[in-house]
């Protein structure tokens, strides 16, 4: 247990409006992720966080911002929600000098 | 820019038979590679890791992974597929390069046990 929760864990919304998911860690970890997976695709990174303020886009940043203001949260907002932006989201933390990465359980997002 | 390509987005094995799950990689320079299993609803799990020691690398569940440079191929296998092995595998690749922490993943394979 990497120590990561996310909320909401499931979310339903409307088209045009704005959504905030939440990755909260417990260790003090780095590096912070935020990945959408899509059936066909994988787990696309979104943007990652190598440090409080300190992030850059992915390869799939476009209709996404996010911010780290303290080391234990990174938050990922939806401007203003499209139903392109219909998936599951997972956050991510990197341990150690290999680069592996650690998971939370995932964001279920709809919006219809 | 490193990628991964995973042959197969679904296999089925019967349970007792040998579990073979595809991955290629493309990296600039010696890479770090990675499986992870994914169960239904739930999170990524690590599976075994390559970071440049043995090229045998053993994981959870009796799994294991044989790094091949000159294939740039990193296959996972388990001898006797076991019912609970039924799940989404995916693999990824992480190069060693300062600052770039970041790992790519291949677009999963469905694995499917037959009893």
């Amino acid at each position: 247990d990497a120590g990561i929760t996310q909320s909401p864990r499931h979310k339903v919304t409307e088209t045009g409006t704005p959504v905030t998911l939440r990755c909260h860690q417990t260790e003090n970890h780095r590096y912070m992720y935020w990945y959408r997976q899509d059936p066909g695709h994988g787990l696309r990174l979104i943007h990652y966080s190598y440090g409080v303020k300190d992030t850059d886009k992915g390869e799939v940043s476009d209709g996404y911002s996010v911010s780290r203001s303290k080391t234990e949260d990174f938050l990922l907002t939806l401007e203003s929600a499209t139903s392109s932006q219909t998936s599951v989201y997972f956050c991510a933390i990197s341990v150690g000098s290999s680069y592996e990465q650690y998971f939370g359980p995932g964001t279920r997002l709809t919006v219809t | 820019a490193q990628s991964v390509t995973q042959l197969g987005s679904h296999v089925s094995v019967s349970e007792g038979a040998l579990v073979l799950l595809r991955c290629n990689y493309s990296s600039s320079v010696p890479p770090y590679l990675f499986w992870y299993v994914q169960y239904p609803n739930q999170g990524l799990q690590l599976l075994l890791k390559y970071t440049s020691a043995a090229t045998l690398v053993k994981g959870i569940n009796g799994f294991e992974a044989e790094f091949k440079k000159s294939e740039t191929s990193f296959h996972l296998t388990k001898p006797s597929a076991h019912m609970s092995d039924a799940a989404e595998y995916f693999c990824a690749v992480s190069e060693k390069n300062f600052g770039n922490e970041k790992l790519t993943f291949g677009t999963g394979t469905r694995l499917t046990i037959i009893p």
